[in-house]
């Protein structure tokens, strides 16, 4: 398997545009996590979901911040609009069933800078 | 929710040293405490876990230590080699799945 894969590995916006993050989990994997990283904040969960379900969406920070799973292969995390302190490294990562505990499998990142 | 601290946020040591970071959780539904390692511009990538019927866990020159009562866990890193400089995240997880803050190792040749 080819892993996580998200796209892009590198964006920049200006302030007000509409930002799309894409994750293909790993086959197989039945729940998917959507994080954010920076200097201040580390890595922070803005949601999750079970088996395509979303499960817990509180860490979405505000209702500028949306995420989809039409399906087991794929979801996204929409920003809209994007502003200046949206800019961080967004992880997406998966991991196979039984819980919240065993392996988390993260992507390599979409690293967003907005202006 | 879960708040898991992390201590501490930077750390140096001499190549051969051994590295101690702490983290503290407060969730007691928490029971599986994994250790994440993230090199420079890369993924955060699994070192090492611990479930929570165990006190102590080692894998070659890493090893974890948890303590339920007092709700801390520990990673420790022997005979530290410079490719060991990264940063270092703990989490704890039961009805969510937090990170710390992150400890940046750095070990000096």
């Amino acid at each position: 398997d080819a892993g996580v894969i998200q796209s892009p590995r590198h964006e920049v916006t200006e302030m007000g545009q509409e930002v799309t993050l894409r994750c293909k989990p790993i086959s197989g994997h039945d729940y998917l996590f959507w994080y954010r990283q920076t200097m201040m904040r580390g890595l922070e969960l803005l949601i999750y979901f079970n088996n395509n379900v979303p499960i817990d969406d509180s860490g979405m920070p505000e209702d500028r911040f949306s995420a989809k799973m039409p399906n087991a292969s794929f979801s996204t995390l929409k920003i809209q609009p994007s502003e200046p302190r949206d800019s961080a490294v967004y992880f997406c990562a998966s991991r196979p069933a039984g819980g919240l505990t065993g392996e988390l499998f993260f992507g390599e990142g979409s690293r967003l800078t907005v202006l | 929710g879960e708040n898991v601290e992390q201590h501490p946020s930077t750390l140096s040591v001499q190549e051969g040293d051994s590295a101690v970071i702490k983290c503290t959780y407060s969730d007691s539904a928490s029971n599986y405490f994994p250790w994440y390692k993230q090199e420079l511009g890369k993924r955060p990538q699994l070192i090492i876990d611990i479930r929570s019927n165990v006190g102590e866990k080692k894998d070659q020159r890493i090893a974890v230590t948890l303590n339920k009562t007092a709700k801390h866990f520990s990673l420790h890193i022997t005979e530290t080699q410079p490719e060991d400089s990264a940063v270092y995240f703990c989490a704890a997880t039961g009805n969510q799945f937090y990170f710390g803050t992150g400890t940046s190792l750095t070990v000096i040749p």
